[in-house]
């Protein structure tokens, strides 16, 4: 089946760092490929996606690229603020095998940004 | 409405009692999706909708869960006979269509349910 694997942290960075934090994942089919933002007491919210080999997803100064052939989608910030302290996770949907409506989730990584 | 709505957003309930959790999903949204979120877990689906009708109920963890929705618009997850392993938050999320299909999914804040 398919699945998601990123770093569970905690990653604590000081403010202006470079973040990376990885996600590889498995799947069936050729997925679709995304990064969810969970900021304290709110809900999850999508933060970029990416749907085919090589596209690169950004939104608010993160990017993450998708490798099929590392079978990859690493998320990156050049440099990271404190209002970026929130969990993300990487999730994927698959196209094959009739399941698309569903996401697969990582287990989520907690980044604190110190000031 | 602006967002998927869920209610309550707190729940606390004693072992042995049922609960329903309510959903609103953005309006015109025709798909919609329940997860649940605990530690240890992750994210896990538990169904989804597509109108009125639920095709993929697989991730529902025992027949104590059910869930249901009317009028393609509001939706109920419903738990009988609360256990401690039960905790946990719910999310409900939305969109326009299959995920599959490219749209987004919306998700609300979640009901945090705690069973003592």
């Amino acid at each position: 089946g398919d699945s998601v694997t990123q770093m569970e942290g905690p990653v604590t960075l000081s403010e202006e760092a470079f973040l990376t934090i990885n996600c590889t994942y498995t799947a069936t089919g050729y997925p679709s490929l995304f990064w969810y933002v969970q900021y304290p007491g709110e809900g999850l919210q999508l933060l970029l996606k990416a749907t085919k080999a090589d596209d690169k997803g950004s939104n608010k100064g993160f990017e993450a690229t998708y490798r099929k052939e590392t079978t990859s989608f690493h998320l990156e910030k050049g440099s990271v603020q404190v209002s970026d302290s929130a969990v993300y996770f990487c999730a994927l949907s698959d196209w094959s095998g009739g399941s698309n409506y569903k996401l697969t989730f990582g287990k989520g990584t907690l980044l604190t940004v110190n000031p | 409405g602006a967002g998927v709505s869920q209610s309550p957003s707190n729940k606390v309930t004693e072992k042995g009692k049922d609960v329903e959790l309510r959903c609103d999903p953005i309006s015109g949204h025709t798909a919609l999706y329940w997860y649940r979120q605990s530690l240890g877990q992750g994210l896990e689906f538990l169904i989804y909708f597509q109108g009125n009708s639920a095709p993929d109920k697989s991730g529902l963890p025992s027949d104590r869960f059910s869930a249901e929705r009317t009028g393609g618009s509001v939706s109920t997850l419903t738990i009988q006979r609360t256990q401690q392993e039960d905790s946990a938050v719910y999310l409900c999320a939305s969109s326009l269509g299959r995920s599959g299909s490219g749209n987004t999914i919306y998700f609300g804040e979640g009901s945090w349910l705690t069973v003592v």
